[in-house]
């Protein structure tokens, strides 16, 4: 069975600080797919990034950045110079699904960071 | 272009009811997704609906139904509701099922 670890339920920053999120998987296969989403107080779910189990190339996106390391089957989340707008619940997931399967088992999500990044 | 829209936003049913929600998904997306987001906790797989046929379920129990139409809306129903049913619904659709998107949600309040 899959499963995904958020360890960090809360972490609260001055603005301007680094944040890292942490995200841990686990999975049996050998191809999957690694997600984050941010989800702000309004509740709609925000994709972030998409990671494939082949390539553990890091990505940074503006004042964003992901750390996917497969030896320690972690998925981290880095923003940089942190700002009250990334103030959110942060959520990482994991797919393991494939249509040529004949089935989907959907995401499965952690149970989220709540970041507040405080003025 | 439009995103994934929900209905209603708001619900209050009493135990024992049934419920209808209803998703668009985003013009082009052939796939729909349903999640319940209990308070505090992470999304939680219902439904997976491609090309109007189920390709998923998760642990959820019979009361939970979908159908996804020829135009690629979907309806989630719910019947003989439960306080434990109160929560968080939420939509998504993708192109392929890597890279979903998700709607606003309705919120489902139990009495």
């Amino acid at each position: 069975a899959q499963k995904v670890t958020q360890a960090q339920t809360e972490i609260s920053v001055v603005e301007k600080e680094d944040v890292t999120l942490d995200c841990v998987y686990e999975t049996r296969d050998t191809t999957y797919y690694l997600f984050w989403y941010k989800q702000p107080p309004s509740g709609e779910l925000v994709f972030l990034i998409r990671r494939n189990s082949f390539d553990e190339q890091n990505e940074i996106s503006g004042r964003y950045s992901w750390n996917f390391q497969k030896s320690t089957s972690s998925f981290n989340f880095t923003i940089t110079a942190s700002q009250v707008v990334d103030s959110a619940v942060y959520f990482c997931a994991l797919s393991e699904a494939t249509y040529s399967g004949g089935g989907a088992d959907g995401l499965t999500f952690g149970k989220g960071t709540h970041l507040i990044i405080q003025p | 272009d439009a995103g994934v829209t929900q209905s209603p936003t708001h619900l209050i049913k009493t135990r024992g009811q049934q419920v209808t929600l209803r998703c668009s998904p985003i013009s082009g997306h052939k796939s729909v997704s349903w999640y319940q987001q209990v308070l505090g906790q992470g999304p939680q797989f219902i439904f997976q609906y491609y090309e109007k046929e189920e390709r998923g379920r998760g642990n959820f129990p019979d009361r939970f139904s979908a159908r996804q139409f020829p135009n690629y809306s979907s309806e989630l129903n719910v019947n003989a509701l439960l306080l434990g049913d109160s929560a968080l619904y939420l939509c998504a659709s993708s192109w392929d099922i890597y890279e979903q998107y998700f709607g606003p949600g309705t919120r489902l309040t139990v009495t």
